[in-house]
């Protein structure tokens, strides 16, 4: 049982330049959700998703773009990425109202 | 606005002695209380949930108290070993939709041997 898994783990962009953050739940969880954590700060929410093919807009929903086509994916897109999207990145998935397994993060330098 | 402020900000303790970490909320209407761990480098694993009508919840050495009255919630920590070594951080999800949750900024505890 992987729990909740995210790729890359790493990554360097360079500014204008695209990418896409995968993550992966094996647990069958309606709930996924995206987070960035940023040094002395909680953790906020961007995107989320209830289900299968429905997203909703988080705290800090500007610059991102999200998919959910399948039910253990939730994908987290950066159209042209900007240095102060420099963050750690977390996905979680619950089956209730509150996240419950995250992923180790992905963390992403934009330069 | 929703608010979670968590105290001390960081702490400092000997291997095996208690500790206890605050978080005052003002979140509302209220849902659920979760507190995670999050070690260097990991994601935030949870330690233990609470609803409205709980007011003590324990997973080991770790013991979560809830005041719903007064939104105070606590986590003690018992005989601390080096391994909590960590952020703790306090989470209170809403009871409006899936999005609602508001994080602490954390309290991070270092135990020395």
């Amino acid at each position: 049982n992987a729990g909740v898994t995210q790729t890359p783990k790493f990554r360097v962009l360079k500014t204008g330049q695209s990418m896409t953050l995968l993550c992966a739940q094996d647990m069958n969880h309606e709930y996924m959700y995206w987070y960035r954590q940023d040094p002395g700060m909680g953790l906020r929410l961007i995107h989320y998703s209830v289900g299968e093919g429905t997203t909703a807009k988080g705290e800090v929903p500007d610059g991102y773009n999200v998919s959910r086509l399948k039910k253990q994916n939730f994908l987290l897109g950066l159209e042209s990425a900007a240095p102060s999207q420099t963050s750690v990145y977390f996905c979680a998935s619950s089956y209730r109202k509150s996240p419950l397994h995250f992923g180790n993060g992905t963390r992403l330098t934009v330069t | 606005k929703n608010q979670v402020e968590q105290s001390p900000q960081s702490l400092i303790i000997l291997e095996g002695k208690n500790c206890t970490l605050q978080c005052n909320y003002t979140v509302s209407p209220f849902s659920n209380l979760r507190w995670y761990k999050q070690d260097t480098g990991r994601g935030p694993v949870s330690l233990t949930i609470m609803t409205f009508s709980e007011n003590t919840k324990s997973n080991g050495r770790y013991t979560a108290t809830l005041d719903a009255d007064t939104k105070q919630s606590s986590l003690h920590i018992t005989a601390s070993q080096l391994s909590d070594s960590a952020s703790y951080i306090c989470v209170v999800s809403s009871n409006t939709n899936a999005g609602k949750s508001t994080f602490g900024d954390g309290t991070t505890l270092t135990v020395k041997p």
